[in-house]
């Protein structure tokens, strides 16, 4: 069981926008910035949205992320078949003292 | 460019040991806090531990709390983690990872498999 709560799955239609939820507590999300990364099979993950809510140089600004209370959210507009892939979230637990994972999403395009 | 070179990684029985090796370039090596993350393959990510710059904050996982030693040579630019009484749950790919909390560089990760 993840600290970080995922839907396993999403999905939507090519040019759609799916939105990723990521539930947390006030000893995480909270309290601290969240982070997003993609991974696609058989490769290394790879961040999306830093912990200041920024995208690092080279991702389109197709996808966001978000935060309210002890929920973040990662938008992605435009959806591209070329964006299948798993997407996690991740923050620092301040009660666990220790970093945390969502157990990901996987984003399927119809 | 940033590289992370992760290696060490291997068959071991179960209560066995290994020790990961991580050589970092392309940045300041000793300015970042340093993270090893793990993945069963199929799975999500989780986190295993973490080293600050000095080497004087170090946090680990729940998991592998007391059996897991992190370390780091900053003359080296060498990331570690001694993992010893290993069990079949820790199999696993293990990544370097470059933080303190935005996993901005990741290694190619070494994989870890513990079976009798």
């Amino acid at each position: 069981q993840s600290v970080l709560t995922q839907p396993p799955s999403v999905s939507a239609a090519p040019g759609q926008k799916v939105t990723i939820s990521c539930s947390g507590s006030s000893s995480n999300i909270g309290n601290n910035d969240v982070s997003w990364y993609q991974q696609f099979p058989g490769t290394t993950p790879k961040l999306l949205i830093d912990d200041n809510g920024e995208r690092p140089s080279g991702i389109p600004d197709r996808f966001s992320g978000s935060k309210s209370g002890t929920s973040a959210t990662l938008d992605i507009t435009g959806l591209q078949t070329g964006d299948e892939a798993d997407y996690y979230c991740g923050t620092w637990d301040s009660g666990l003292s220790a970093v945390v994972f969502g157990g990901g999403t996987k984003v399927t395009v119809l | 460019e940033v590289q992370l070179v992760d290696s060490g990684g291997g068959l071991v029985k179960p209560g066995g040991s290994l020790r990961l090796s991580c050589a970092a370039s392309g940045f300041t090596f000793s300015s970042y806090t340093m993270n090893w993350v793990r993945q069963t393959p199929g799975k999500g990510l989780e986190w295993v531990s973490s080293i600050s710059t000095g080497s004087v904050n170090k946090h680990y996982a729940d998991s592998v709390k007391g059996r897991f030693t992190i370390s780091r040579d900053n003359a080296k630019n060498s990331l570690y983690l001694q993992m010893n009484s290993l069990r079949d749950e820790d199999t696993a790919v293990y990544y370097c990872v470059k933080g303190p909390l935005a996993f901005d560089s990741w290694g190619q990760g070494t994989l870890v498999t513990v079976s009798s």
